[in-house]
């Protein structure tokens, strides 16, 4: 079975440019959670959709982060304009809540550097 | 202060040693217990679960809960060269997706030939 799948793996783009990062989650998981990685702050929650509805986005550090989910096997994360303080690896997990205590499935992350 | 420490190592034990791995937390709601390992450049993956206090095992890994000390652990035994990875803890109040997971840092775990 495929897994979680994010693109781009690594990314290196100038301050101030748009980034869009991609997940594909499991197929028949109904919930999706966007992360962010950095050795300071360790694996921190960025956003979550239940069903393709944002349910919680408040780690979503700034409005220059923004996170869609048009349907149930796509969801975006975006950052405009991009800044150093960005650079971190992000990841995207997913899961189903048709059973109690079912585990976060996670990507294999962005590595996002911002110059 | 962070709502759950974790030492970020890094930890170096010889192929065969017992392994102890740790986290405190602060949040006394804090009832499903989770340990996470990470091989480099991949993400997480779930290695044990559990729920409140008390010992749980899957082959080499033990995971223990102490919610009177708010501390939790991942023993391995036999360690193996395979076991080298970051071991991160997770912890949420309650079962299901509304529920937010809160991770440690990661502890860095090294097994050496």
């Amino acid at each position: 079975d495929a897994g979680v799948i994010q693109s781009p793996r690594h990314e290196v783009t100038e301050m101030g440019q748009e980034v869009t990062l991609r997940c594909k989650p499991i197929s028949g998981h109904n919930s999706l959670f966007w992360y962010r990685q950095t050795m300071m702050r360790g694996l921190e929650l960025l956003i979550y959709f239940n069903n393709n509805v944002p349910i919680d986005d408040s780690g979503m550090p700034e409005d220059r982060f923004s996170a869609k989910m048009p349907n149930a096997s796509f969801s975006t994360l975006k950052i405009q304009p991009s800044e150093p303080r960005d650079s971190a690896v992000y990841f995207c997990a997913s899961s189903t809540d048709r059973l109690s205590n079912q585990p976060q499935h996670f990507g294999d992350g962005t590595r996002l550097s911002i110059l | 202060q962070k709502e759950v420490e974790q030492d970020p190592g890094p930890l170096s034990v010889p192929e065969g040693a017992i392994v102890s791995l740790n986290c405190t937390y602060s949040n006394s709601a804090f009832q499903y217990f989770m340990w996470y390992r990470q091989y480099s450049r991949k993400g997480p993956e779930l290695l044990m679960y559990t729920y409140s206090s008390g010992n749980k095992e899957d082959g080499r890994f033990t995971a223990q809960v102490d919610k009177s000390s708010k501390y939790i652990s991942l023993f391995i035994r036999d360690s193996q060269p395979s076991d080298s990875a970051t071991y991160l803890c997770a912890m949420r109040p309650f079962a299901g997706t509304a529920s937010k997971l809160t991770f440690g840092t990661g502890t860095r775990l090294q097994v050496t030939l």
